[in-house]
């Protein structure tokens, strides 16, 4: 089977440039999560789908951060305008079951973003 | 809500055995393990839910206490294989969100 997706794997910008960041799931995976990983922390939720809809978006910084999922399966994350905090790996996740984190979610190879 | 782990990092030699800890200051309903090696994606060992459950994978076991909101990830007759920064993640009773702790980095040498 395979794996979850993303492209690209780097990307430097400048600040208050604009990035985008792809993520297909594991096929059939209902629950799709992005994360952001500064370097040295663990991951940190930042926004949860299930199908179409938005689960949990409470840390996504929304005034920056933009995020979709058309028609259930890939997702798009969007910052506008990136700033040097920004910087840091930003990893996709699926897992099968709608609903619910006790599913295992399984790990894309990450998005790693420097921000000048 | 982030979950504490100790020790942050630690070096064991080949056959050595090492403890991580995980606690959380709310009431947790699950508790997931992930090992990350460098520049890699965290990559699942397993999930423990509330009742005082251990689960094992190979020489990988992990209890849950949930009274203590506490977990702990045993690994024995440690492998270079198990180097790798180590990761718990915590789901609080009555919510959906999953938060991880600061990660501990384990260092298996020959």
């Amino acid at each position: 089977e395979a794996g979850v997706a993303q492209s690209p794997r780097y990307k430097i910008i400048e600040k208050r440039q604009s990035v985008a960041f792809w993520c297909n799931p594991i096929s059939g995976h209902a629950t799709l999560y992005w994360y952001q990983q500064i370097l040295g922390q663990g991951p940190k939720l930042l926004i949860q789908f299930q199908n179409n809809g938005v689960v949990d978006d409470s840390q996504l910084p929304k005034d920056r951060f933009s995020a979709e999922r058309l028609k259930g399966v890939d997702s798009t994350l969007k910052i506008q305008p990136a700033k040097l905090e920004d910087s840091a790996v930003y990893l996709c996740a699926s897992s099968s079951i709608a609903g619910g984190m006790t599913d295992t979610q399984y790990f894309g190879p990450g998005t790693r973003l420097t921000v000048l | 809500q982030q979950p504490v782990q100790s020790p942050q990092a630690v070096i064991l030699r080949e056959g050595e055995d090492a403890v991580i800890n995980c606690s959380s200051s709310k009431a947790l309903y699950s508790v997931h393990w992930y090992r990350q090696k460098h520049g890699e994606a965290p990559v699942f060992l397993m999930i423990l839910l509330k009742g005082g459950e251990q689960k094992g994978h190979e020489k990988i076991s992990a209890s849950f206490n949930e009274k203590k909101q506490q977990s702990s990830l045993y690994l024995t007759a440690s492998q270079l294989s198990y180097s790798g920064t180590y990761f718990c993640g915590t789901e609080k009773t009555g919510a959906n969100n999953l938060f991880f702790g600061t990660g501990t980095r384990l260092t298996v040498i020959p």
